[in-house]
């Protein structure tokens, strides 16, 4: 079955850059997803790639994917503590599929 | 403000109550699902409705009943639960042909 692994914690000083890895099993993954939950909320989409695409970039988030490898990264630029959170890889087969298979998670810390 | 919300934010309930979870989306998506989200385990998805069909029941017991009366409004319908049920329950919205899910904030639900 599909398997999506990410590395739990991971602590930046503000202003730094945040780098964000997960690694996924489905090479039939067509859709890559990064979500951000902040305490006590749900999920909030922050960007998605297709798997045809290897780089995309919104503002801050620069998310890279390597297919060859099934690896997707989150890098945030010059880390605010506001993006204190857990960030959630997802992937989806896509073909009418509606299963997203989510990462554990990995918990993000904003050092002042 | 997501678009999606849920009710009530916080429940706390006994083994032998029964209770439900409502998720209310505006966003004119015509798909509905059900996650739970357990501590140091992946979100699952629970159910999956699309047209108001039930499309993917993903092996949940029974004491977990969903109802979709329109395309805007999911229940989860909760009896005899046992204290492992403990979760947050998010419910999500998106549409067949885009497979973005945008999520409610979560009903934190603790079984006494």
């Amino acid at each position: 079955g599909e398997d999506v692994e990410q590395s739990l914690f991971l602590s930046v000083r503000e202003g730094d850059s945040s780098v964000i890895n997960c690694t996924y099993t489905d090479s039939s993954s067509t859709y890559l997803y990064w979500y951000k939950q902040e305490p006590g909320a749900g999920l909030q989409l922050l960007t998605y790639i297709f798997s045809n695409m290897d780089m995309k970039q919104d503002q801050r988030l620069t998310v890279l994917l390597n297919k060859k490898d099934k690896h997707l990264s989150l890098r945030i630029a010059d880390t605010q503590t506001g993006d204190s959170a857990i960030y959630f890889c997802a992937e989806n087969p896509g073909a009418g599929s509606y299963q997203l298979t989510f990462g554990k998670g990995t918990k993000l810390s904003v050092i002042p | 403000e997501t678009g999606v919300t849920q009710t009530p934010r916080h429940l706390v309930m006994g083994m032998t109550n029964k209770k439900s979870l409502k998720c209310e989306q505006h966003l004119g998506h015509n798909a509905m699902y059900w996650y739970k989200q357990s501590a140091k385990k992946p979100l699952e998805l629970m159910f999956v409705y699309s047209l108001e069909e039930r499309v993917e029941n993903n092996s949940v017991p029974s004491r977990f009943s969903p109802e979709c009366p329109n395309s805007s409004h999911l229940f989860l319908h909760l009896h005899t639960l046992q204290p492992e049920d403990s979760a947050l329950y998010l419910c999500a919205s998106g549409t067949a042909s885009n497979t973005e899910a945008f999520f409610g904030q979560g009903t934190r639900l603790t079984v006494v």
